[in-house]
């Protein structure tokens, strides 16, 4: 069985641009939630797919968006980069929609994003 | 009320004493709260959880107190191991979200001198 896994772990991009970041989920798991964790902070939460759907979105504005595919894995889109999206971004899979329920969260060692 | 309050923000701790974490929040909607362990490097790890409706739940040397009235949950670890050294975060969530998104507080660096 294999784990959630994240790609690239590293990238530095600068104001303005766009980045993806991809997700693979753990086998089995059709739930795959995002989150930001500045440097020193807690995880918040971005937004999560479900069967290839966002069904559930915190608060950041649009140019965060995302995708989930038919195999479950994920990929999460920046557009128009600022500087405080400097970040890791946690990829967590997870079986079911509902936390705690089917199933818990688990998270991928994250891809770590310097903007300048 | 989405906030989650933890403290300390860093803790040190002696080999084989007493770790403890408190969080506090104000949604009362929350209805599930979880402990999530994380090294330098990776991601959070699932540790110990609770629902509200069990003041206590031990799990090993891993000890969450719940004091629903108060709106407050802590983490105690026993025996503390420097293998314990690492970032704790309490978290939270519930139905007003589908349980769908977690609630973190800001974590509390743990270091367990040997």
């Amino acid at each position: 069985e294999t784990g959630v896994t994240q790609s690239p772990t590293h990238l530095i991009k600068t104001r303005g641009q766009q980045v993806t970041l991809r997700c693979s989920s753990q086998s089995g798991h059709n739930t795959v939630s995002w989150y930001q964790q500045a440097l020193g902070q807690g995880p918040q939460f971005i937004f999560q797919y479900y069967r290839e759907e966002e069904n559930g979105r915190g608060n950041f504005p649009p140019r965060f968006s995302g995708l989930q595919f038919p195999n479950y894995s994920s990929e999460l889109n920046v557009n128009a980069l600022e500087l405080d999206d400097s970040a890791l971004y946690l990829c967590a899979s997870s079986l079911g929609r509902v936390a705690g329920a089917l199933g818990e969260l688990f998270f991928g060692e994250g891809s770590r994003l310097t903007v300048l | 009320q989405q906030q989650v309050k933890q403290s300390p923000q860093s803790l040190i701790v002696q080999k084989g004493g007493i770790s403890i974490i408190n969080c506090a929040y104000e949604n009362t909607a929350f209805d599930y709260f979880p402990w999530y362990q994380q090294f330098p490097g990776k991601g959070p790890a699932l540790l110990i959880a609770i629902r509200p409706d069990v003041s206590e739940k031990k799990e090993g040397r891993f000890t969450i107190s719940f004091n629903k009235s108060a709106k407050q949950f802590s983490l105690h670890i026993m025996d503390s191991q420097p293998g314990d050294s690492a970032t704790y975060f309490c978290a939270a969530t519930g139905m007003d979200t589908g349980r769908r998104a977690l609630t973190f507080g800001s974590g509390t660096r743990l270091q367990v001198q040997p």
